[in-house]
């Protein structure tokens, strides 16, 4: 079965500080993965799609790495800011179906 | 302005009485997707389609029905809604391929079954 998982849960940072948010996924025959913001009661917002060929995206101070073999992306936020608050969410594409993970909620405090 | 159109936005209705959400997209895609979004369980996919009379099963299918007779729109039917299928719902749409196509989404339909 194709799981997706996500860690932390949740995080709280003062404001400025650089984060790491973590998406795991079992099966590693992906097409893309896909990184999203959703605010409170609100759509997704597309943050970064990274290529089952590429080792990195980036836009602006969002880094997004992927390792295809050992299942793994991360998103790096560089000098968060309150603005930033939100849920993150990873999604992996497998070509005819998508799964996303639970989230990371993350509250960076002024 | 590429968006994906979802009505309606809020909806509560009884248990059993037939409703359509209906999702529109003007990007030309051919794949479109609906998921649900509920709490603690994140978003499952419900159906998809890779382009027209082209459907098939997502993780969460049972008490759903979908139809794709024109490219533009992938409506969402609830024969006898129950109140279990309260939940958020987003329709998606991208192009469909290997390339880095970027999923693009609705903004939500907010269901009630009561």
């Amino acid at each position: 079965k194709q799981e997706v998982t996500q860690i932390p849960a949740a995080l709280s940072v003062p404001e400025g500080e650089n984060l790491v948010l973590n998406c795991s996924f079992t099966d590693s025959a992906i097409y893309n993965l896909q990184w999203f913001r959703q605010d409170p009661g609100k759509g997704l917002t597309s943050l970064l799609l990274i290529q089952s060929s590429q080792r990195e995206q980036t836009s602006g101070r969002l880094n997004a790495s992927l390792d295809k073999s050992s299942g793994r992306s991360t998103l790096y936020i560089a000098a968060s800011q309150p603005g930033d608050s939100a849920t993150y969410l990873c999604a992996v594409n497998y070509g005819q179906n998508f799964v996303f993970g639970p989230g990371t909620r993350l509250s960076v405090l002024p | 302005e590429a968006q994906v159109t979802q009505n309606p936005r809020y909806l509560i209705t009884v248990t059993g009485k037939k409703l359509t959400v209906t999702c529109s997209q003007n990007m030309n895609h051919e794949y479109m997707s609906w998921y649900r979004q509920d709490p603690g369980l994140g978003l499952r996919q419900i159906y998809y389609s890779m382009n027209v009379e082209v459907t098939d099963k997502g993780d969460v299918p049972e008490g759903y029905k979908v139809s794709r007779k024109e490219k533009r729109n992938f409506p969402l039917i609830l024969e006898s809604p129950s109140p279990n299928q309260t939940s958020l719902y987003f329709c998606a749409s991208r192009r469909h391929g290997t390339g880095a196509y970027e999923q693009y989404f609705g903004p939500g339909t907010r269901l009630t079954v009561t």
